[in-house]
């Protein structure tokens, strides 16, 4: 199985902080990672796939980088509507696509 | 717009089986260029992959869940199905169907699920 850690698990910002959330996988996935916003009692929506390509209607605000085990989201600018939980997801593997334990980005 | 909605009992007793449906609206499930998923989240958890069918039947399953799972496609009806047997409360959990071509997009809104006697 291809683990997928998240950190920090939530994190503190004010509107207008630059905000960068980390996931490393256990081992190579190439570019084959995924970024996904979810706002309490909705589902998950996609920000970011192929590690950096924006997803349509996607603000700009949010940029991903990364290639082999480590991965970065970053939000440039944190605005209120952006408080959510981001969760990362690896689709190298197709047999078994998992999953990082998510990042709670919550009003300082 | 593609638009995919949960539906099924919301409290499951345990040994009993999970049934859900996901009915997709706004493009055919015959399309050749995706699968159809299903993930699931316990209250206050992360995401959990179960499972995904291509529209020919061919599917990929948990290898943690794969003993207890059915995944099955309906084209006449748009619509593809999870089946998830001898359900104890650690199954308890919203279970959203999606869209995947390495990545998942769109989602339903889910659908919580109780396990409870």
């Amino acid at each position: 199985d291809i683990q997928m850690t998240q950190s920090p698990s939530s994190l503190s910002a004010s509107v207008g902080d630059r905000v960068t959330i980390s996931c490393r996988a256990s081992q190579s996935i190439s570019r084959y990672l995924n970024w996904y916003q979810q706002k309490p009692g909705k589902a998950p929506k996609l920000l970011i796939y192929l590690a950096s390509s924006l997803q349509k209607g996607a603000p700009s605000r949010f940029s991903g980088s990364g290639s082999g085990t480590d991965f970065t989201l970053t939000i440039s600018s944190l605005q209120p509507e952006d408080f959510a939980t981001y969760f990362c997801q690896q689709s190298y593997s197709t047999l078994l696509l998992t999953f990082g334990g998510g990042t709670k980005v919550e009003i300082k | 717009q593609l638009q995919l909605q949960e539906s099924g009992p919301g409290l499951v007793r345990p040994s009993e089986t999970l049934s859900l449906t996901c009915t997709v609206s706004g493009d055919s499930i015959n399309s050749s260029s995706y699968y159809w998923a299903w993930t699931r989240q316990p209250p206050g958890k992360g995401l959990e992959w179960i499972g995904s069918i291509y529209y020919s039947g061919g599917t990929y399953y948990s290898p943690s869940l794969k003993s207890r799972i059915s995944i099955s496609v309906d084209t006449s009806k748009n619509q593809f199905s999870l089946k998830l047997a001898s359900v104890t409360a650690a199954d308890t959990a919203v279970y959203y169907c999606a869209r995947y071509s390495n990545r998942f997009d769109p989602w339903g809104q889910g659908t919580l699920v109780t396990v409870s006697s």
